[in-house]
């Protein structure tokens, strides 16, 4: 089965800019979960979906957001980017997810986000 | 509120020796899981063990088990026979409502 899959891998941009970022997830994993990472910060949960629908949200700004679509793939955008947005974006698919999260995440490889 | 605390940002071990790395952990709930995920550099965050809350024998896998104390709410990881590829960022999680909920994790070195 192929993994947890992230494109771009790497980006660039500018403050003010906006950015999305995609991620497919294993076949057959209907939860996909979102997570920003920084040094010293560890994971910060972003937001988690389940057929297409936003079940839990971290605390970040409104400036991010995000959507799943029918087939499971998920994307996310940040909306009028600053300098502390920069990080390695996470995404992680599980089969149903939950509450509690008992499901085994799989993780992508990232995407790591610059903005200057 | 749920927390996980990792208190050791890094950890050196000798090859072949025994290593463990600490977390405790924060919660009101009765059902909750744990999970330590190894993340190399460069490489793709995976599962090392995982946790149920109710189970009282501690999880092991191959080199790898846990020391979990509930009443403390401590989850630490053992490492025994340390290998070259165990180097890695190591992250505790507790599961949360549809999300884990991470530590800030240990930076694991081993020394050839």
């Amino acid at each position: 089965k192929a993994g947890v899959t992230q494109t771009p891998r790497y980006l660039i941009k500018t403050r003010g800019q906006q950015v999305t970022l995609s991620c497919s997830p294993i076949s057959g994993h209907r939860s996909v979960s979102w997570y920003q990472q920084t040094p010293g910060q560890g994971l910060q949960f972003l937001f988690e979906y389940f057929s297409e629908t936003q079940r839990n949200k971290g605390n970040f700004p409104g400036r991010f957001s995000g959507r799943q679509f029918s087939n499971s793939r998920s994307e996310m955008n940040v909306s009028t980017l600053e300098l502390g947005d920069s990080a390695l974006y996470l995404c992680a698919s599980s089969l149903l997810g939950g509450s509690p999260m008992a499901d085994e995440q799989f993780f992508g490889p990232g995407t790591r986000l610059t903005v200057l | 509120a749920q927390t996980v605390t990792q208190s050791q940002p890094e950890m050196s071990v000798q090859e072949a020796e025994t290593v463990t790395l600490s977390c405790t952990y924060d919660t009101s709930e009765s059902d909750y899981y744990l999970f330590w995920y190894k993340q190399p550099p460069s490489r793709q965050m995976i599962l090392v063990i995982r946790q149920e809350a109710y189970k009282q024998q501690n999880a092991t896998e191959n080199r790898f088990s846990v020391n979990f104390q509930k009443a403390a709410k401590s989850f630490s990881l053992k490492i025994s026979d340390s290998q070259l590829g165990d180097a890695a960022m190591y992250f505790c999680a507790l599961s949360g409502t549809y999300k884990y909920i991470f530590g800030t994790g240990t930076r694991l070195k081993v020394l050839a």
